[in-house]
């Protein structure tokens, strides 16, 4: 049973542009949410993360949104860079369990 | 700071051969420890996972098995890798006993031909 998804595998968007990728959980007692960029051959590095206790959490032109009646977590990246085009993923634990993590979006920004 | 080192970055090895992947971690005392594996295509599946020496708990019945011989040290094995262990090993750390954002290494990736 995937605890954590996201259901879109890849996703294409204009430089410039606003990139929304979208991840869902199912696990009620997840407090801690966060999206990692994934380059090849090289380990996630954090990007952003959300308490449960907050809706919205904004760093630069990254923000993370919750919405725990839904489930649902987005992050939105203002203006999408070529720099940004890598492997994101969306994780989640609370307390001491480990990190439980999506299958991963490739976003694409094409210049 | 702390620092989480990971070797080796490459590893070719034949079916059946043992296999060890060592990881540590620098500047902070009682981490989380962590196995993942990222198989092509696929994200990122948690292997193992220590909260202390000597404790270790499998999510995933395998081919592999960890150990934790020291606070910072944490070892991936295999006695006969199968092709199936092919992948990108990902170790990583996070603080215990609090919600945090898990600190990655720099993956190994295996080849098993």
């Amino acid at each position: 049973d995937q605890q954590v998804k996201q259901n879109s595998p890849s996703l294409s968007v204009q430089e410039g542009r606003i990139s929304i990728l979208n991840c869902d959980y199912t696990n009620s007692m997840f407090d801690y949410f966060l999206w990692y960029k994934k380059y090849p051959a090289e380990g996630p590095t954090f990007l952003i993360s959300i308490s449960s206790i907050k809706d919205k959490n904004e760093d630069g032109r990254f923000t993370v949104f919750l919405n725990k009646s839904a489930k649902h977590l987005s992050l939105h990246i203002v203006p999408s860079q070529p720099g940004d085009s890598a492997v994101y993923f969306c994780a989640a634990h609370s307390g001491n369990t480990p990190l439980v993590f999506g299958k991963g979006t490739r976003l694409s920004v094409i210049a | 700071s702390q620092t989480i080192h990971q070797w080796p970055a490459t590893l070719v090895q034949p079916v059946g051969s043992p296999l060890s992947l060592e990881c540590t971690v620098e500047g902070t005392s009682n981490p989380n420890l962590y196995w993942y594996r990222q198989a092509a295509g696929r994200g990122l599946q948690l292997l193992f996972y220590s909260v202390g020496i000597g404790q270790i708990s499998s999510e995933v019945p395998q081919n592999l098995s960890a150990s934790r011989p020291q606070d910072r040290q944490f070892i991936l094995s295999s006695k006969k890798l199968l092709l199936s262990d092919s992948g990108f090993y990902l170790c990583a750390w996070t603080p215990p006993g609090i919600s945090s954002e898990a600190f990655f290494g720099q993956g190994t990736r295996l080849t098993v031909v």
